[in-house]
């Protein structure tokens, strides 16, 4: 079992439409939880951080955290063929050795006029 | 925009010879990372620094060295580059271990070994 599942897609979602984007967790000591957005041939940029259960919303995102089923999920608002693009989740855990951040292989959104 | 810079951007070698890759910030963040990033794989810690001179490894961190003699640089080296070692490497930052999960990176590292 991988440390962060996501579903790789791609998801496909018409322009206006909410776009949700989950990932899971296998470590119940994770603390901290993360939304990167990736276009292709780019590098990995902050969205959205969520610390503990409930929802975070900033804008047309809002970040989902359930500790007690280890999942995480980030809803799009109102998608946009901007947001089509490769969401990476990533899950941190603080640990004897320090902090110990793991990354989701991604899913792949893209926005459909 | 946090000021990380890459270099090299692209780079082709051959099998066998030595590799170094440069990561340069302009924010004074104490905590440097390399990652790397291939299909399936995701982003995988290779080394990281926590200051001048202290580095750690990550989850991959056979046939890589790392070095930090000045807060704004965080070198990668591959002493002997292997054809697995082919990928895009990022470099990223951040300000403090409270917020590790908050990353800046930097524009990616393309290599191609040979």
């Amino acid at each position: 079992q991988k440390e962060v599942e996501q579903n790789s897609g791609p998801l496909s979602v018409p322009e206006g439409a909410i776009a949700s984007l989950n990932c899971t967790y296998s470590d119940r000591g994770s603390q901290s939880f993360f939304w990167y957005r990736q276009y292709s041939g780019k590098s990995p940029e902050l969205i959205m951080s969520i610390y503990s259960n409930g929802d975070k919303e900033d804008g047309r995102f809002t970040a989902q955290l359930n500790k007690a089923s280890q999942y995480v999920s980030l809803l799009i608002r109102d998608s946009q063929p901007s947001d089509s693009a490769t969401y990476l989740c990533a899950v941190n855990r603080l640990t004897g050795g320090g902090n110990k951040l793991t990354f989701g292989t991604g899913t792949q959104l893209k926005v459909e006029l | 925009d946090a000021g990380i810079t890459q270099s090299p951007r692209h780079k082709v070698t051959e099998t066998g010879t030595p590799v170094t890759l440069r990561c340069h910030q302009t924010e004074n963040h104490r905590y440097m990372y390399w990652y790397r990033q291939d299909p399936g794989h995701g982003l995988r810690l290779i080394h990281y620094s926590y200051g001048v001179k202290d580095t750690d490894k990550g989850e991959v961190s056979d046939g890589y060295s790392v070095s930090r003699s000045k807060t704004e640089d965080f070198l990668l080296t591959l002493e002997s580059a292997t054809s697995s070692q082919t990928s895009v490497y990022f470099c990223a930052i951040s300000e403090s271990p409270r917020d590790a999960g908050e990353l800046f990176f930097g524009e990616g590292s393309r290599l191609t070994v040979l």
